[in-house]
């Protein structure tokens, strides 16, 4: 069965100090891992894909990486209006990128 | 260009009771999923349509049911309320081609 795992649960930084959330998948197949970004009170926003081991993709302070086992989501400086809940997913091959196993995510708070 | 809606915002219903919730999605998108999200469970995918069709279906009892418009344009339906079906169901929209899924800001459903 695919599963995702997503730690911490929650973290808390102060603005401008660094960290890295984790991803870990077992899934047979794997077509795409995903990012997204979920404020409170609104649905998911889309952030990043990662097709493949060894790729990086960047956005502003956000950066995310992937290994055959698990993804980290870097982010560098962070600033208040980073706090969200961010989402990990997986696409299984074959498959739509609309069915996609989420992991519980990060509850992420920044501070002044 | 706006983003998917989703109405209505809140509903309260019963144990029992039917309920229907609504989705437009995003001018040009034909892929419309649906997804509930509760807190101990996170986003759980409930189906796909794509042009009128079901093109996937998650592991959800047949009291989830939904169906698509010839504008896109999509319906959920869950029948027999049961108390552990309060959650926010979240309709996202997808381009052809395309992996990046844009969510609407759900419905929040409470059965009592």
């Amino acid at each position: 069965e695919d599963q995702v795992t997503q730690s911490p649960e929650a973290l808390r930084l102060q603005e401008g100090e660094s960290s890295s959330l984790n991803c870990s998948y077992t899934v047979s197949g794997l077509r795409g891992l995903f990012w997204y970004r979920q404020d409170p009170g609104k649905g998911p926003e889309f952030l990043f894909t990662l097709y493949s081991a060894g790729e990086e993709k960047e956005k502003e302070r956000l950066k995310a990486t992937l290994t055959k086992k698990e993804s980290f989501l870097h982010i560098t400086a962070p600033k208040p209006e980073d706090s969200a809940t961010y989402l990990c997913a997986v696409q299984k091959a074959p498959g739509t990128a609309s069915k996609l196993t989420f992991g519980t995510g990060t509850r992420l708070q920044v501070t002044l | 260009k706006a983003g998917v809606t989703q109405t209505p915002r809140y509903l309260i219903k019963t144990r029992g009771q039917q309920v229907t919730l609504s989705c437009s999605p995003i001018s040009g998108h034909r892929s419309v999923s649906w997804y509930q999200q509760t807190p101990g469970q996170g986003l759980q995918f409930l189906f796909e349509y794509f042009s009128e069709t079901q093109r996937n279906k998650g592991n959800f009892p047949g009291r989830f049911s939904g169906r698509q418009f010839s504008n896109s344009r999509s319906e959920m339906n869950v029948s027999t309320l049961e108390l552990g079906d309060s959650a926010l169901y979240l309709c996202a929209s997808r381009a052809d081609r395309d992996e990046k899924l844009f969510f609407g800001s759900g419905t929040q459903l409470s059965v009592l």
